[in-house]
């Protein structure tokens, strides 16, 4: 199975704050790699694809970047609602695994 | 616009077995362009993917539940459901139900279910 690992697990960030996340995998996936938003008692929400592809209506202060085994989502101007945990997926084979997570809290 | 709901018990006695159905309203599930899965979540932790269920009949298993799982759909319902034997407290946890996009790169899940708690206990 291929791990994938993200970091931080938890960060705290102030409304404005440019965020990133990282997420590796354990072996190369080219760009077949995904990020979801969850917030707390919701289904998750499609924001990147393809490491890099935004997601349609989604905010562009929504960035993916990277490809091979280390990939990065930015927020550019963290707002209020952008406060909850965030998950990278990879699907270049299956099981189909997701990073542990990335809670975003408010500082 | 495209829903899916997941519905099924929400409590399963241990070593019984879980049955969860997911209806796809707003459009139809016998499409090539198309995936159908499942992700669970244990209360508090982080999501498991399941497995996936294609247009071709085609279907992948997480291997960590390859033995005790089942996925399938039912076009004439518009359906597609999932079973997981021998549940034990573990297995406690939220399901959804996802549709995958086969023709996109990074075939992510662009729209999900509301979520269903399935609880294992006596």
């Amino acid at each position: 199975d291929i791990q994938m690992t993200q970091s931080p697990s938890s960060l705290s960030a102030s409304v404005g704050d440019r965020v990133t996340i990282t997420c590796r995998a354990s072996q190369i996936i080219s760009n077949f790699l995904n990020w979801y938003q969850q917030k707390p008692g919701k289904a998750p929400k499609l924001l990147i694809y393809a490491a890099s592809s935004l997601q349609s209506g989604v905010p562009s202060r929504f960035s993916g970047s990277g490809s091979g085994t280390d990939f990065t989502l930015t927020i550019s101007g963290l707002q209020p609602e952008d406060f909850a945990t965030y998950y990278c997926q990879q699907s270049y084979s299956t099981p189909h695994t997701f990073g542990g997570g990335t809670k975003v809290e408010i500082k | 616009q495209l829903q899916l709901q997941e519905s099924g018990p929400g409590l399963v006695k241990p070593s019984e077995t879980l049955s969860l159905t997911c209806t796809v309203f707003g459009g139809s599930i016998s499409t090539s362009s198309y995936y159908w899965g499942w992700i669970r979540q244990p209360p508090g932790k982080g999501l498991e993917w399941i497995g996936n269920t294609y247009y071709s009949g085609t279907t992948y298993y997480n291997p960590s539940l390859e033995s005790r799982v089942s996925i399938s759909a039912d076009t004439s319902k518009n359906q597609f459901s999932l079973r997981l034997s021998f549940v034990t407290a573990a297995d406690t946890a939220a399901y959804f139900c996802a549709r995958g996009i086969v023709v996109v790169a990074g075939t992510p899940f662009d729209y999900w279910g509301q979520g269903t708690l399935v609880t294992v206990s006596s």
